[in-house]
């Protein structure tokens, strides 16, 4: 079955340490994304990837690093920089470069400080 | 700037009760406009959507217009059902995949 994989689905992060989020697609996408999601909040955007080894900033960057090296896979970073990780993280995709497009979400990551 | 307000939640309803859940935007321009759902422990799934105005999105008996005069892309169902029990989050399009939500509303539907 095609679509969005993250692991691991609960992750714990202690004082002054930088944690790794994995999403990885099978939908042959070309576009990606993070969204960060608190209780009682919309999601709000992290990073995204149009195309391989290209990606830009959101509207809450900072803290937070990616790479896109692979069409398939995101990898999301959270720094020591970010002083308030606890959220839901959140990967999707989109075929990309089409107005209107389908967003598809993978499960999600609770990211929880020790 | 673009943002989603949505009604405050939670909302508990009986099964067959008539759902309305309101949103109204505030964007440039005409976006696209999206109801998403998402069930517990899950991500979330794209329930329906409508790209200009007076378009009627609907998806599993669940229905939203989109109202340029009033700003608004209210979901309405006529007979909601336990299985519909999830958070709904109202969303507009910025450009290409860039989405802006609104803050999610709770719905818990009892038998």
């Amino acid at each position: 079955d095609g679509g969005i994989t993250q692991s691991p689905k609960y992750l714990f992060r202690k004082e002054g340490q930088n944690v790794t989020l994995s999403c990885e697609q099978n939908l042959n996408h070309d576009a990606m994304y993070w969204y960060r999601q608190d209780p009682g909040q919309g999601l709000r955007l992290i990073y995204y990837s149009q195309i391989v080894n290209d990606f830009q900033k959101g509207d809450i960057a900072e803290g937070y690093s990616v790479s896109r090296e692979k069409k398939e896979s995101f990898p999301l970073t959270v720094t020591s920089a970010q002083k308030n990780p606890t959220a839901f993280y959140l990967c999707a995709s989109s075929i990309g470069g089409q107005l209107e497009e389908k967003l598809f979400f993978g499960s999600g990551t609770q990211l929880s400080v020790l | 700037g673009n943002s989603v307000t949505q009604m405050e939640g939670p909302v508990t309803l009986s099964e067959e009760a008539f759902l309305t859940i309101n949103c109204t935007y505030t964007a440039t321009g005409y976006p696209s406009l999206f109801w998403y759902v998402q069930y517990p422990g899950e991500g979330l799934q794209l329930l329906l959507k409508a790209t200009k105005a007076d378009d009627k999105g609907s998806n599993k008996g669940f229905e939203a217009t989109y109202r340029k005069e009033t700003t608004s892309f209210h979901l309405e169902k006529g007979s909601v059902q336990v299985s519909d029990s999830a958070v709904y989050f109202c969303a507009l399009q910025r450009s290409y995949g860039k989405l802006t939500f609104g803050q999610g509303t709770i719905l818990t539907v009892h038998p």
